[in-house]
């Protein structure tokens, strides 16, 4: 089964807000509360920003939010910064085709 | 503050095996349990999930490399470890370690390492 479909890039201006879907299925996204979003700087270690579908680990600044609505899942970035701009990694629990996680394609975020 | 360092061969030959070392070094502040796991990325590709690792060695894998893949972790020597077996160019990518925020191994990686480019070529 493929990966979660994320769009393949997404961009804005400076202080502008951007949302980034993460679609799949009943047998993962849609089903289950085990979504995360992770921010990827080239040659820096990635970065959780979002787990639980919606809660942001201590540190992570509030103007990243998400949420999920059926079988998708959503990150917004509000108020974007030049630093923002980076890849984006949707995953989540699958249960389908023996337990594991799944990891979206990936979206590239341009802050022009 | 907890910090982690993967290490191993970065040319491997076809058909061989692959083997890195993810090194736990540091003062851990978190009272809970984690497990721990190794994600890849191929040049220019998205991340792919391994697999991961409970503290009890129990492991999970991603179903395309069941069969080729094992992770081993050794607690008191701080250190986990991916095997691949019958590498191809396709298993050419950068590993990452990385630590779940929780107990169980489909957990979110909250503490990730800079990851080690493994290249397959003959």
């Amino acid at each position: 089964q493929p990966a979660l479909t994320q769009p393949a890039s997404v961009s804005g201006s400076p202080g502008q807000s951007i949302t980034i879907s993460c679609t799949g299925t009943g047998s993962d996204v849609g089903g289950y509360d085990f979504v995360s979003w992770y921010q990827l700087h080239p040659g820096k270690v990635p970065k959780l920003i979002i787990h639980g579908v919606s809660h942001r680990p201590a540190g992570v600044s509030d103007r990243f939010s998400a949420s999920k609505s059926g079988t998708t899942a959503s990150l917004t970035i509000s108020g974007l910064r030049t630093e923002d701009e980076a890849d984006y990694y949707c995953a989540s629990y699958r249960s389908a085709d023996y337990p594991h996680v799944v990891f979206g394609g990936g979206t590239k975020l341009t802050v022009l | 503050q907890l910090q982690l360092q993967e290490s191993g061969p970065g040319l491997v030959k076809p058909s061989e095996t692959l083997s890195l070392t993810c090194t736990v070094s540091g003062v851990s502040t978190s009272v809970s349990s984690h497990c721990w796991g190794w994600v890849r990325q191929p040049p220019g590709k998205a991340l792919e999930w391994i697999g991961t690792v409970y503290e009890s060695g129990s492991a999970y894998y991603t179903p395309s490399l069941r069969g080729r893949v094992s992770i081993s972790v050794d607690i008191p020597k701080k250190h986990f470890s991916l095997r691949l077996t019958s590498v191809t160019a396709a298993d050419t990518a950068r590993y990452f370690c990385a630590r779940t925020n929780g107990g169980t191994y489909y957990d979110a990686f909250d503490l990730w390492g800079l990851g080690t480019l493994v290249t397959v070529s003959s």
